[in-house]
Protein backbone atom coordinates (compact mmCIF):
# COMPACT_ATOMS: atom_id res chain seq x y z
CA UNK A 1 0.00 0.00 0.00
CA UNK A 2 1.30 3.66 -0.70
CA UNK A 3 1.60 5.33 2.52
CA UNK A 4 3.58 7.84 4.47
CA UNK A 5 6.47 6.32 6.97
CA UNK A 6 8.82 7.93 9.89
CA UNK A 7 11.51 6.47 11.49
CA UNK A 8 12.45 6.16 14.81
CA UNK A 9 8.33 5.71 15.63
CA UNK A 10 9.73 6.47 19.20
CA UNK A 11 13.09 8.66 19.93
CA UNK A 12 14.63 9.77 22.63
CA UNK A 13 18.07 11.91 22.73
CA UNK A 14 20.24 14.20 25.58
CA UNK A 15 19.61 17.45 25.54
CA UNK A 16 21.71 19.30 23.23
CA UNK A 17 22.76 15.81 21.29
CA UNK A 18 21.49 16.60 17.45
CA UNK A 19 18.98 14.25 16.18
CA UNK A 20 17.61 13.47 13.07
CA UNK A 21 14.11 12.05 12.23
CA UNK A 22 13.36 10.87 8.61
CA UNK A 23 10.23 10.03 6.62
CA UNK A 24 9.51 8.39 3.32
CA UNK A 25 7.04 8.44 0.74
CA UNK A 26 5.68 5.57 -1.65
CA UNK A 27 2.67 7.99 -3.25
CA UNK A 28 5.00 9.95 -5.45
CA UNK A 29 3.73 13.15 -3.74
CA UNK A 30 5.23 16.43 -4.52
CA UNK A 31 5.18 18.54 -1.27
CA UNK A 32 5.68 17.14 1.85
CA UNK A 33 5.46 18.57 5.56
CA UNK A 34 6.72 18.43 9.13
CA UNK A 35 4.80 19.19 12.05
CA UNK A 36 5.28 19.60 15.47
CA UNK A 37 2.12 18.35 18.03
CA UNK A 38 2.59 18.86 21.42
CA UNK A 39 0.21 17.11 23.89
CA UNK A 40 -3.21 18.36 23.52
CA UNK A 41 -2.47 20.71 20.74
CA UNK A 42 -2.89 21.00 17.34
CA UNK A 43 -0.44 20.08 14.43
CA UNK A 44 1.95 23.17 14.26
CA UNK A 45 3.37 23.72 10.42
CA UNK A 46 7.55 23.51 10.76
CA UNK A 47 8.14 23.91 7.22
CA UNK A 48 7.60 22.14 3.89
CA UNK A 49 8.57 21.30 0.84
CA UNK A 50 7.47 21.92 -2.66
CA UNK A 51 9.54 19.86 -4.82
CA UNK A 52 12.85 21.13 -3.86
CA UNK A 53 11.54 24.98 -3.31
CA UNK A 54 12.32 24.80 0.49
CA UNK A 55 9.69 27.06 2.70
CA UNK A 56 10.22 27.55 6.39
CA UNK A 57 7.89 29.00 8.66
CA UNK A 58 8.16 32.51 10.03
CA UNK A 59 8.61 31.69 13.92
CA UNK A 60 10.05 27.60 13.39
CA UNK A 61 13.37 27.95 15.45
CA UNK A 62 16.41 27.78 13.67
CA UNK A 63 17.41 24.75 15.58
CA UNK A 64 15.05 23.03 13.44
CA UNK A 65 16.50 22.40 9.92
CA UNK A 66 15.49 19.84 7.25
CA UNK A 67 17.03 18.21 4.01
CA UNK A 68 15.03 16.55 1.28
CA UNK A 69 17.48 14.52 -1.28
CA UNK A 70 14.84 12.83 -3.50
CA UNK A 71 11.22 12.94 -3.99
CA UNK A 72 10.79 9.91 -1.64
CA UNK A 73 12.23 11.05 1.73
CA UNK A 74 12.58 13.97 3.92
CA UNK A 75 14.71 14.42 7.74
CA UNK A 76 14.14 16.69 10.36
CA UNK A 77 17.37 17.43 12.31
CA UNK A 78 16.93 19.58 15.81
CA UNK A 79 20.51 20.60 15.85
CA UNK A 80 20.10 21.15 19.61
CA UNK A 81 17.31 19.39 21.20
CA UNK A 82 16.07 21.40 23.80
CA UNK A 83 13.12 20.06 26.57
CA UNK A 84 10.32 22.04 25.23
CA UNK A 85 11.29 19.79 21.76
CA UNK A 86 9.72 16.84 23.30
CA UNK A 87 6.73 17.09 21.06
CA UNK A 88 5.20 14.09 18.57
CA UNK A 89 6.67 15.02 15.12
CA UNK A 90 4.62 14.36 12.02
CA UNK A 91 5.23 14.27 8.30
CA UNK A 92 2.67 14.56 5.57
CA UNK A 93 2.63 14.69 2.11
CA UNK A 94 0.16 16.26 -0.47
CA UNK A 95 0.00 15.96 -4.50
CA UNK A 96 0.34 19.05 -6.75
CA UNK A 97 -3.31 20.60 -7.35
CA UNK A 98 -5.02 18.99 -4.46
CA UNK A 99 -4.82 19.78 -1.36
CA UNK A 100 -5.80 16.88 1.09
CA UNK A 101 -2.54 15.65 3.36
CA UNK A 102 -1.88 12.31 4.63
CA UNK A 103 0.14 11.78 7.62
CA UNK A 104 2.60 9.59 8.87
CA UNK A 105 2.24 8.06 11.94
CA UNK A 106 4.66 10.36 13.85
CA UNK A 107 7.74 10.23 15.84
CA UNK A 108 7.67 10.86 19.20
CA UNK A 109 10.97 12.79 20.91
CA UNK A 110 11.67 12.73 24.21
CA UNK A 111 14.33 15.22 25.55
CA UNK A 112 16.23 13.78 28.97
CA UNK B 1 -1.70 34.92 7.98
CA UNK B 2 -4.45 32.35 8.54
CA UNK B 3 -6.49 32.03 11.88
CA UNK B 4 -8.52 29.24 12.84
CA UNK B 5 -10.47 29.67 15.91
CA UNK B 6 -12.71 26.29 17.05
CA UNK B 7 -14.69 25.10 19.70
CA UNK B 8 -15.61 23.75 21.44
CA UNK B 9 -12.77 22.34 23.02
CA UNK B 10 -14.33 19.44 24.34
CA UNK B 11 -17.78 17.68 23.49
CA UNK B 12 -19.29 14.97 25.70
CA UNK B 13 -22.39 13.11 24.03
CA UNK B 14 -24.58 10.44 24.32
CA UNK B 15 -24.40 7.54 22.23
CA UNK B 16 -26.60 8.20 18.93
CA UNK B 17 -26.93 12.08 19.38
CA UNK B 18 -25.75 14.30 16.99
CA UNK B 19 -22.68 16.16 18.17
CA UNK B 20 -21.66 19.55 16.36
CA UNK B 21 -18.21 21.52 15.78
CA UNK B 22 -18.04 24.48 14.54
CA UNK B 23 -14.89 26.79 13.27
CA UNK B 24 -14.08 30.74 11.90
CA UNK B 25 -11.29 31.52 9.65
CA UNK B 26 -10.12 34.83 9.04
CA UNK B 27 -8.73 34.88 5.46
CA UNK B 28 -10.72 35.61 2.77
CA UNK B 29 -9.02 33.84 0.50
CA UNK B 30 -9.23 30.49 1.82
CA UNK B 31 -10.95 28.15 -0.27
CA UNK B 32 -10.30 24.33 0.97
CA UNK B 33 -10.95 23.17 4.60
CA UNK B 34 -10.64 19.67 5.90
CA UNK B 35 -11.81 17.83 8.61
CA UNK B 36 -9.12 15.79 10.37
CA UNK B 37 -10.17 12.58 12.93
CA UNK B 38 -7.19 12.12 15.21
CA UNK B 39 -7.58 9.17 17.87
CA UNK B 40 -5.18 8.78 20.73
CA UNK B 41 -1.67 8.13 19.74
CA UNK B 42 -2.23 7.94 15.66
CA UNK B 43 -1.90 10.19 13.14
CA UNK B 44 -4.42 12.90 12.23
CA UNK B 45 -6.44 11.43 9.37
CA UNK B 46 -9.45 12.99 6.69
CA UNK B 47 -12.59 12.35 7.16
CA UNK B 48 -14.15 15.05 5.40
CA UNK B 49 -13.13 18.31 2.95
CA UNK B 50 -15.13 21.40 1.78
CA UNK B 51 -14.35 23.03 -0.82
CA UNK B 52 -15.15 26.92 -1.78
CA UNK B 53 -17.61 26.69 -4.03
CA UNK B 54 -19.95 23.94 -1.96
CA UNK B 55 -22.03 24.92 0.77
CA UNK B 56 -22.44 21.28 2.76
CA UNK B 57 -21.17 17.88 1.76
CA UNK B 58 -22.44 14.32 3.16
CA UNK B 59 -20.60 11.17 3.88
CA UNK B 60 -23.39 8.69 5.53
CA UNK B 61 -23.29 10.19 9.27
CA UNK B 62 -21.02 13.42 8.65
CA UNK B 63 -21.48 16.42 6.57
CA UNK B 64 -19.80 19.70 6.60
CA UNK B 65 -21.32 23.13 6.39
CA UNK B 66 -19.23 26.38 4.92
CA UNK B 67 -20.71 29.37 4.89
CA UNK B 68 -18.25 31.75 2.97
CA UNK B 69 -19.88 35.08 3.43
CA UNK B 70 -19.82 34.75 7.22
CA UNK B 71 -16.32 32.56 7.43
CA UNK B 72 -17.60 30.16 9.22
CA UNK B 73 -17.89 25.83 8.69
CA UNK B 74 -19.03 23.39 10.90
CA UNK B 75 -19.16 19.65 11.48
CA UNK B 76 -22.16 17.87 11.72
CA UNK B 77 -21.77 14.10 13.69
CA UNK B 78 -25.00 12.10 13.45
CA UNK B 79 -26.08 8.77 15.32
CA UNK B 80 -22.45 9.12 17.19
CA UNK B 81 -20.72 5.78 17.96
CA UNK B 82 -18.33 5.48 20.47
CA UNK B 83 -15.72 4.79 17.59
CA UNK B 84 -16.88 8.62 17.08
CA UNK B 85 -14.61 9.22 20.43
CA UNK B 86 -11.67 11.01 19.09
CA UNK B 87 -9.77 14.36 19.04
CA UNK B 88 -11.21 16.24 15.58
CA UNK B 89 -9.53 19.61 13.79
CA UNK B 90 -10.34 21.81 11.06
CA UNK B 91 -8.46 23.74 9.15
CA UNK B 92 -8.22 26.23 6.34
CA UNK B 93 -6.10 26.39 3.33
CA UNK B 94 -6.15 29.66 1.36
CA UNK B 95 -3.52 27.94 -1.16
CA UNK B 96 0.11 27.24 -1.95
CA UNK B 97 -1.01 24.01 0.12
CA UNK B 98 -0.44 25.36 3.58
CA UNK B 99 -3.12 24.11 5.72
CA UNK B 100 -3.94 26.01 9.73
CA UNK B 101 -5.26 24.33 12.25
CA UNK B 102 -7.64 24.78 14.51
CA UNK B 103 -7.19 24.10 18.11
CA UNK B 104 -8.61 20.43 18.38
CA UNK B 105 -12.36 19.37 19.68
CA UNK B 106 -12.13 16.40 21.95
CA UNK B 107 -15.48 14.70 21.23
CA UNK B 108 -16.42 12.09 23.72
CA UNK B 109 -19.54 9.83 22.67
CA UNK B 110 -20.69 7.90 26.05
CA UNK B 111 -22.39 4.18 25.36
Amino acid sequence: DAMVIQNPRYQVTQFGKPVTLSCSQTLNHNVMYWYQQKSSQAPKLLFHYYDKDFNNEADTPDNFQSRRPNTSFCFLDIRSPGLGDAAMYLCATSRDGTYEQYFGPGTRLTVT
Amino acid sequence: GENVEQHPSTLSVQEGDSAVIKCTYSDSASNYFPWYKQELGKRPQLIIDIRSNVGEKKDQRIAVTLNKTAKHFSLHITETQPEDSAVYFCAASGGYQKVTFGIGTKLQVIP
